[in-house]
């Protein structure tokens, strides 16, 4: 499975968007790109996930480059209740293998 | 729905007890799988199942066993508690790619 690279931590505004790198440089051509959070200590939650195309849903975009090496997650409009550390995961064969996250902490 | 259900929440241990910790899901996923977290890390996979009688290893299976008799329980044994083992412990069952996990159970061994 791939290993991920994240930022151990970022800062963001309230109301300003967050935008979250992520390096998976040996990402294979069937290996998905998944974005969790966790939100003190509670359990992962799912954000969002894509394989070559960007992603929006209700919570944030996804922005995977064309070489597929790197991605962004893009929370456009961030909260204070969106502070949490953030995983970046690459996916085959059905497990799910977590790096070290970002740390995100929105200030007022 | 309530989701994945985890049990105990929290649970002190000497070393050498064992015990199992209770996962319990009501959606219906094949898919189900346990992790622990230490202080300051990440999630790593002990192990998982893609249905009932199918178990495999994950990153850090050693001390712990799994068994997955019903597509609804799938529970996680400790059978000689270490303190190396002390850490919160995740359920997850997946549907179509996303992961859904529980509470946690909280785990010290002394």
């Amino acid at each position: 499975d791939a290993k991920t690279t994240q930022p151990p931590s970022m800062d963001c505004a309230e109301g300003r968007a967050a935008n979250l790198p992520c390096n998976h440089s040996t990402i294979s051509g069937n290996e998905y790109v998944y974005w969790y959070r966790q939100i003190h200590s509670q359990g992962p939650q799912y954000i969002i996930h894509g394989l070559k195309n960007n992603e929006t849903n209700e919570m944030a975009s996804l922005i995977i480059t064309e070489d597929r090496k790197s991605s962004t997650l893009i929370l456009p409009h961030a909260t204070l209740r969106d502070t949490a550390v953030y995983y970046c995961i690459v996916r085959a064969r059905g497990k799910l293998i977590f790096g070290q996250g970002t740390e995100l902490s929105v200030k007022p | 729905n309530a989701g994945v259900t985890q049990t105990p929440k929290f649970q002190v241990l000497k070393t050498g007890q064992s015990m199992t910790l209770q996962c319990a899901q009501d959606m219906n996923h094949e898919y189900m799988s346990w992790y622990r977290q230490d202080p300051g890390m990440g999630l790593r996979l002990i192990h998982y199942s893609v249905g009932a009688g199918i178990t495999d290893q994950g990153e850090v299976p050693n001390g712990y066993n799994v068994s997955r008799s019903t597509t609804e329980d799938f529970p996680l044994r400790l059978l000689s508690a270490a303190p190396s083992q002390t850490s919160v412990y995740f359920c997850a069952s997946s549907y179509e790619d996303t992961q859904y996990f529980g509470p946690g159970t909280r785990l010290t061994v002394l």
